[in-house]
């Protein structure tokens, strides 16, 4: 089993509906979560993180955790076609050895 | 100016070269990170380094080598490089170890 598990898509939304992402990861120990946006050929730049369980919004992206379930998952309301890109999800711990694992991400394609 | 600048961006080399990557950072940012990026791979951690005197290796740290000669710089090593490094690689940076990651622009490198 992976450690931080997505789908890799393609996630095809229409412009304007709500693109929803989700990642799962296997450690309970997990600390804190990331979202990362990637365009083709570019480095991840951070979309949101999150710590504790709930929801944390800004703008148009809302992140939700749900450690019970061990689920982490991104909405992208309002998903416009400059949304299109890689969305990466990483799971951090660091109790003994530190871990950073990214997530091989979601491709998120939304139509014009 | 770019917050995390990677040099080289591109660089394409042969089989049993020695190639050094390099990273300086303005954040001001104690930790610093190296990955590697691989198509179905993800992102995986290379090396970390907590601080000038903590260096650490990640997930696949075989065939490469770091060095941190200030807080602001850390650099990457290959000492033979093969094929199967081919790859883009990506510095970060970060303020704490449960903070964020701010990346570079990234290098391509193809080893041939």
């Amino acid at each position: 089993q992976k450690e931080v598990e997505q789908n890799s898509g393609p996630l095809s939304v229409p412009e304007g509906a709500i693109a929803s992402l989700n990642c799962t990861y296997s450690d309970r120990g997990s600390q804190s979560f990331f979202w990362y946006r990637q365009y083709s050929g570019k480095s991840p730049e951070l979309i949101m993180f999150i710590y504790s369980n709930g929801d944390k919004e800004d703008g148009r992206f809302t992140a939700q955790l749900n450690k019970a379930s061990q689920y982490v998952s991104l909405l992208i309301r309002d998903s416009q076609p400059s949304d299109s890109a890689t969305y990466l999800c990483a799971v951090n711990w660091d109790s003994g050895t530190y871990k950073y694992i990214f997530g091989t991400g979601t491709r998120l394609k939304v139509l014009a | 100016d770019a917050d995390v600048t990677q040099t080289p961006r591109n660089r394409i080399t042969k089989t049993g070269k020695r190639i050094m990557l390099e990273c300086s950072q303005t954040k001001g940012h104690d930790r610093m990170y190296w990955y590697r990026q691989d198509p179905g791979l993800g992102l995986r951690l290379i090396y970390y380094s907590f601080d000038v005197k903590d260096i650490n290796k990640g997930e696949i740290s075989d065939g490469y080598s770091v060095s941190r000669q200030a807080q602001a710089k850390f650099s990457l090593s290959l000492e033979s490089a093969i094929p199967n490094q081919t790859a883009l690689y990506f510095c970060a940076t970060s303020q704490t170890a449960d903070q964020p990651q701010h990346f570079g622009d990234g290098t391509r490198l193809s080893i041939l």
